[in-house]
């Protein structure tokens, strides 16, 4: 089981960037998915979910508007398409599987493993 | 939005020393609670989830406890493997998935 991001690179302030997460030795279609940052020196933010059929997506509240997630179950990757990027941006992005204790139809706890290795995306003013 | 803060922020510990750290949600997240290892330039490792459910292949020297609004991680004796940060993190209310600020584990 491994996630594998790419993309990140150096943008200025306003621009854009898309990141991709592949994933491979697990079902992809069946998880929900998640990206989660960590700017340089800091704490984990969590950044945005997609559900497995991407019916249900959350956002940050930092990035809620400027970001996009997505995904193609087809080509086992997830995506971030970042916009009007921010110098506070600046972090490395890691893609994490999403995963549940299911019982019938009902899930209850959840939590992120495994996590890729990330990629970092610098914005520059 | 749930805030969880972690205590300390940083300690010093010896190897064979017995570590808290203690994680603190400002309302209740019943047992929605995971633990991560985090060493420097690596992406975080899951270690407990469900509050105290181990993580296959993690030491047994880890654990978890707690419910409600208070939560423990608790390393029985400590490794030279174990120098790291630690964050804990709840999803019973989301989004957000909110993340402890780290608590960073070294050498005394």
């Amino acid at each position: 089981e491994e996630l594998v991001e790419s993309g990140g690179g150096w943008v200025q302030s306003g621009g854009s960037l898309r990141l991709s997460c592949a994933a491979s030795g697990f079902t992809f279609s069946i998880y929900s998915m998640n990206w989660v940052r960590q700017a340089p020196g800091k704490g984990l933010e969590w950044v945005s979910y997609i559900s497995s059929s991407s019916s249900i997506i959350f956002y940050a509240d930092s990035v809620k508007g400027r970001f996009t997630i997505s995904r193609d179950n087809a080509k086992n990757s997830l995506y971030l398409q970042m916009n009007s990027l921010r110098v506070e941006d600046t972090a490395v992005y890691y893609c994490a599987r999403d995963v549940s204790r299911c019982s019938s139809s009902t899930c209850y706890e959840n939590w992120f493993d495994p996590w890729g290795q990330g990629t970092l995306v610098t914005v520059s003013s | 939005d749930i805030q969880m803060t972690q205590s300390p922020s940083s300690l010093s510990a010896s190897v064979g020393d017995r570590v808290t750290i203690t994680c603190r949600a400002s309302q209740s997240v019943s047992n929605y609670l995971n633990w991560y290892q985090q060493k420097p330039g690596k992406a975080p490792k899951l270690l407990i989830y469900a509050a105290s459910t181990l993580q296959s292949g993690v030491p047994s020297r880890f654990s978890g406890s707690g419910s409600g609004t208070d939560f423990t991680l608790t390393i029985s004796s400590l490794q030279p493997d174990d120098f790291a940060t630690y964050y804990c993190q709840q999803t019973y209310s989301s989004p957000p998935r909110t993340f402890g600020q780290g608590t960073k584990v070294d050498i005394k």
